[in-house]
């Protein structure tokens, strides 16, 4: 299994602001993936972080919004962008196993003012 | 119609129950099937998972996939108060594809 970090744990942010969330795996993987989980809801995948290219984001959420880094195989960065009281939220970086399981980081809890 | 539907809870249980926990989805095509233990303020845990039908145990956990109802169901043996959670289902179409998580199912165990 992986083991996965995030940072920061939680924070709390003025509108307009940016904040990156930083998630780190104990060994090379090479799917990656941030989540988005909204108070009492399940999660819902933002975009898959890819190694060497472009982030690949899903329906409703844009590279302008919520850019991506992905530098090597253990390390990738969600920025969330101009934020405002809607994007509070936890978001959460997930890593593929070799059976093609998935294993998550513990969170960045956000509140946005 | 939701891809994957699960019975939100919450369930209250007596220590030492079984608890069976379920999850429809309506794509035939999924593959992968798992499930995830989250306690409050926490990330996912993953628990099982499984790529066919059948059933998969490990300890007092086991999951059951039915392709052919496109049903999959997590049952917990002697439970314990430390398995109060949210229990999430989760499926996928392809080995590096996204996951599609149920609402979750909050579950209690009371001693």
């Amino acid at each position: 299994s992986a083991v996965i970090s995030q940072k920061p744990s939680r924070d709390i942010c003025q509108r307009g602001t940016s904040l990156t969330i930083q998630c780190q795996v104990d060994s090379q993987v090479t799917m990656m993936f941030w989540y988005r989980q909204q108070p009492g809801q399940s999660l819902t995948l933002i975009a898959t972080a890819n190694q060497g290219s472009e982030a690949t984001y899903e329906s409703g959420f844009v590279i302008d919004k919520f850019p991506i880094s992905r530098p090597n195989l253990t390390f990738s960065t969600l920025t969330v962008s101009n934020m405002s009281p809607e994007d509070s939220s936890i978001y959460l970086c997930s890593a593929q196993g070799a059976n093609y399981e998935q294993y998550f980081g513990p969170g960045t809890r956000l509140t946005v003012t | 119609q939701k891809e994957v539907e699960q019975d939100p809870g919450p369930l209250s249980v007596p220590e030492g129950a079984i608890v069976s926990l379920n999850c429809t989805y309506s794509n035939s095509a999924f593959q992968y099937f798992m499930w995830y233990r989250q306690y409050s303020r926490k990330g996912p845990e993953l628990l099982m998972y499984t790529y066919s039908s059948g059933n998969k145990e490990d300890g007092r956990f086991t999951a059951q996939v039915d392709k052919s109802s496109k049903y999959i169901s997590l049952f917990i043996r002697d439970s314990q108060p430390s398995d109060s959670a949210t229990y999430l289902c989760a499926m996928s179409l392809y080995n590096t594809d996204k996951l599609i998580f149920g609402t979750g199912t909050r579950l209690q165990v009371f001693p």
